[in-house]
């Protein structure tokens, strides 16, 4: 069993819809957690991080954390064809090392 | 400014054949990444620099994989005797402080 689960998708929703995209993982030493967007044949891009459990929201996405379920979320609101991406959860332990062990991705389609 | 950048974008190496493929982070920026994307899959951590020390490499897959950042600026990842289990996009990425790593476009290798 991988340490980041994510189901991969695809997802397909109308625009203006909200959308909600989760993980869950294994390892309790996890305490930053980060939702990256990456469009085809680029590098994913930093959307937002929390650090350990709570919400965060910017605009129109909100992230969420619970650590007591090990389960993470990122909801777009009024999503809009240009979210079209997948997304890639990822989360680091709290230490000088920043590696991060990313999840799988799931593919969003925001159709017109 | 100018992001992180990678070379090649694109590598077709034949079975044993050696490779490097070179990463220019974002200037100044201290830590350095080096990332495996599989297909379908999401990006695994090979290794991690800090300036020219290599302080992690427990993410190599074999001892055909090298990676070196001499002056703690350049990095690159050399591969050698290429298999077709190689095959993936290589995603560099750096970071100078916080949370936010910034990924390259990523070198997409090929092994015949």
């Amino acid at each position: 069993q991988k340490e980041v689960e994510q189901d991969p998708g695809p997802l397909s929703v109308p625009e203006g819809a909200i959308v909600s995209l989760n993980c869950t993982y294994s390892n309790s030493a996890f305490q930053y957690f980060m939702w990256y967007r990456q469009y085809s044949r680029k590098g994913p891009e930093l959307l937002m991080y929390t650090y350990s459990s709570g919400n965060k929201e910017d605009g129109r996405f909100t992230a969420q954390v619970d650590k007591s379920s090990k389960y993470i979320s990122l909801f777009i609101r009024d999503s809009q064809p240009s979210d079209s991406a997948t997304y890639l959860c990822a989360m680091r332990d709290g230490g000088s090392n920043y590696k991060l062990t990313f999840g799988k991705g799931t593919l969003l389609t925001v159709n017109p | 400014g100018a992001g992180v950048s990678q070379s090649p974008r694109y590598k077709v190496a034949k079975r044993g054949q050696d490779v490097a493929l070179r990463c220019d982070p974002i200037s100044g920026h201290v830590s350095l990444f080096w990332y495996q994307q599989a297909l379908g899959q999401g990006p695994e951590f090979l290794t991690y620099f800090q300036n020219e020390a290599q302080l992690d490499k427990s993410g190599l897959p074999s001892d055909r994989f090298f990676a070196e950042r001499p002056e703690g600026s350049v990095s690159t990842l050399k591969i050698q005797r290429t298999q077709q289990e190689d095959s993936a996009v290589y995603l560099c990425a750096s970071l100078l402080g916080g949370e936010t790593q910034y990924f390259g476009p990523g070198t997409r290798l090929l092994v015949l």
